[in-house]
């Protein structure tokens, strides 16, 4: 089984201002990580994901992630933020091994982003 | 193309009532899940689907709750006798199937049960 932590459920910043997302993971075996941005009135989309190789990781609207294994830690940066990035952040793992395809996934909590003017 | 819909957007019932919740995936994706988002939590695991057959449907809170995928494509996730709380936002979403492969969400269906 696995769990993941996100250890702040919000987080005010002014825009331009670099930002850090925090994400914490348990799991007895290896997983895939995902980073899910959920704007206002929207569905889930997709921001990044670490497969395997390079520990960090680029993702869409100059989001980049970082694997740390020995930390089992995934958090996300962007180093100046826009209003336009004000939504909520789910980080989410999946099982590397699971049977045949199932390859569900596991959520924190969230991190609301508010990037005030 | 199209996304992954999910009919319908909303859904006020009253407890005791039966509901159901249409998924459309992405064309082609065999890989289909459901999730359910209660109020300040991520989503959660409801239920997986591979082609027709329901492969794991371990996240199922109850046998109230049962889900169909009879040729491949929609699925419709049924409750029975609601309770209050099954109020939460339901999410769809369908993918390739692939290891690491990326799950395509639905909008949802925000179902209220007074």
């Amino acid at each position: 089984a696995q769990s993941v932590t996100q250890l702040d459920s919000q987080v005010p910043v002014f825009e331009e201002a670099p930002v850090e997302l925090r994400c914490n993971y348990s799991s007895s075996v290896s997983v895939y990580l995902f980073w899910y941005v959920q704007y206002p009135n929207q569905g889930l989309q997709l921001l990044l994901k670490y497969l395997s190789g390079s520990t960090l990781v680029k993702g869409i609207n100059g989001f980049e992630a970082e694997f740390n294994k020995s930390q089992t830690s995934f958090h996300l940066r962007k180093p100046s933020v826009h209003i336009s990035d004000t939504a909520e952040y789910f980080c989410a793992v999946s099982d590397k091994n699971s049977g045949g395809s199932n390859y569900k996934l596991t959520f924190g909590k969230g991190t609301l982003l508010t990037v005030n003017p | 193309g199209a996304g992954v819909s999910q009919t319908p957007s909303n859904k006020v019932t009253e407890k005791g009532k039966y509901v159901e919740l249409r998924c459309d995936p992405i064309s082609g994706h065999t890989a289909l899940y459901w999730y359910r988002q209660s109020l300040g939590q991520g989503p959660e695991f409801l239920i997986y689907f591979q082609g027709t057959g329901a492969a794991d449907d371990s996240g199922l809170p109850n046998d109230r709750f049962f889900a169909v995928r009879p040729e491949g494509s929609v699925s419709t996730l049924k409750i029975q006798r609601t309770e209050r709380g099954d109020s939460a936002v339901y999410l769809c979403a369908s993918g390739t199937g692939l290891a690491g492969a990326e799950q395509f969400f639905g909008p949802g269906t925000r179902l209220t049960v007074l």
